[in-house]
């Protein structure tokens, strides 16, 4: 049974630009997460997905960030006009449904802003 | 607001030596506790978890015990080996909530 998969696992990209960041739940996991990990620091949640809705989105910044999870396809983590804090791990999650408290992890996409 | 607090690595053993990583909590109601295991270059792995009070969690000879009085889950293992170094994070997950909630994590290198 393939894990949870992200892509790319490392992803450059210059001040400005756009990046976009690829989950794949298990299968059968229709609920997915993301966290973020800036150096040094722990796992902060930022974006819980069921398809189609967001059901919490408590920690994500205000502004430049979005998340989707459509019904078909990946999970996909947005981040407009990247600026150098942005430059952290991001770490994607997946369960099978709502409670069961145990995510499962992939293995991370960690993103670099020149 | 709730949170987790975690030792500062890192923590440097002996093979076959007895491992403690301390971690307390603060949340408002009754969470639920976990371990996660991050090796190198992997994601994190769900090493044990304890569901309320005086539950013990254990897994691969880690154990913890869920410690409401000293809102406490401190990890253990009598005799570690070099394939456990890796990062370990505490985290708690409220029950209204499905979102976990990490301590900074704790490094653990073991050497022969």
């Amino acid at each position: 049974n393939a894990g949870v998969m992200q892509n790319p696992r490392h992803l450059v990209r210059r001040r400005g630009q756009e990046a976009r960041l690829r989950c794949s739940p298990m299968k059968g996991h229709s609920h997915v997460y993301w966290y973020r990990q800036l150096p040094e620091e722990g796992l902060k949640f930022m974006v819980y997905l069921q398809k189609e809705n967001i059901i919490d989105e408590s920690g994500m910044p205000k502004e430049r960030f979005s998340a989707e999870f459509p019904k078909e396809g990946p999970s996909i983590l947005r981040i407009q006009q990247v600026v150098r804090g942005d430059s952290a791990a991001y770490f994607c999650a997946s369960s099978p449904q709502q409670g069961a408290y145990e995510q499962y992890f992939g293995p991370g996409t960690r993103l670099t802003v020149t | 607001g709730d949170s987790v607090t975690q030792m500062e690595g890192p923590v440097t053993l002996s093979e076959e030596a007895f491992l403690t990583i301390n971690c307390t909590y603060t949340a408002t109601g009754y969470p639920s506790l976990f371990w996660y295991v991050q090796y190198p270059g992997e994601g994190l792995q769900l090493l044990l978890k304890a569901t309320k009070a005086d539950d013990k969690g254990s897994n691969k000879g880690f154990e913890a015990t869920y410690r409401k009085e000293t809102t406490s889950f401190h990890l253990e293992k009598g005799s570690v080996q070099v394939s456990d170094s890796a990062v370990y994070f505490c985290a708690l997950s409220l029950t209204n909530t499905d979102k976990l909630i990490f301590g900074t994590g704790t490094r653990l290198q073991v050497f022969p």
